[in-house]
């Protein structure tokens, strides 16, 4: 099974600075099966990046994937009140299918 | 553009059996580019794949549910089901439905329905 653990869980940060989050897999696998969201309270996840480091459609070049491997980074530049959320990692096409990592909590600091 | 709605029971009892819908529209179910899956999230935790349909009928599920789940898919009514088998109290959670282009990610993702365990 391949388990993501991402850190930290909860990471305090002020708007205008810079969030890096990390999503670390139990075993490699290829940087293509990696997806990111970011879920806000009483929302449905959004999808942020798939194949690692292709942004979705209307996501804010302030936004960067990248990784492979085991280790694979979210970074949110200049930071805006609006991204203060919770972000999940996710790996396609292990085993199981789809697993999740446990989320970052990206709070006002 | 595609757009998916949950819709459940709300509230069951531990050990019955409840079935949760997702209905699709803007685009057609019966689509040999995508899959159709089932997310849960429990209260304050992180999110669970259950499993996921082709429009053909097959299914792939997450082994640490498979005994209790089953999906399955009316192309007719543009809608796929979720039946999970003796509930507990673990199984309180938001569940929602989701697209998925061939093997990858989620999206788009319906609103998400709250089933709650309890008796």
């Amino acid at each position: 099974e391949i388990v993501l653990t991402q850190s930290p869980d909860t990471l305090s940060l002020s708007p205008g600075e810079t969030a890096t989050l990390s999503c670390r897999a139990s075993q490699s696998f290829s940087s293509s099966n990696l997806a990111w969201y970011q879920q806000k309270p009483g929302q449905a996840p959004r999808l942020l990046f798939y194949g690692s480091t292709s942004r979705a459609a209307g996501i804010p070049d302030r936004f960067s994937g990248s990784g492979s491997g085991t280790d694979f980074t979210l970074t949110i530049s200049r930071l805006e009140p609006e991204d203060f959320a919770v972000y999940y990692c996710q790996q396609y096409g292990g085993s199981p299918l789809y697993t999740f990592g446990q989320g970052t909590k990206l709070e006002i600091k | 553009q595609v757009q998916l709605q949950e819709s459940g029971p709300g509230l069951v009892k531990p050990s019955q059996t409840p079935s949760l819908t997702c209905t699709v529209s803007g685009g057609s179910i019966n689509s040999a580019d995508f899959y159709w899956s089932w997310i849960r999230q429990a209260p304050g935790k992180g999110l669970e794949w259950i499993g996921s349909i082709y429009y053909s009928g097959n299914t792939y599920y997450n082994p640490s549910l498979k005994s209790r789940v089953n999906i399955s898919i009316d192309t007719s009514k543009n809608q796929f089901s979720l039946t999970l088998s003796s509930v507990n109290a673990a199984d309180t959670a938001v569940y929602y439905c989701a697209r998925v282009q061939g093997v990858s990610y989620f999206r788009p993702w319906g609103q998400g329905t709250l089933v709650t365990v309890s008796s």
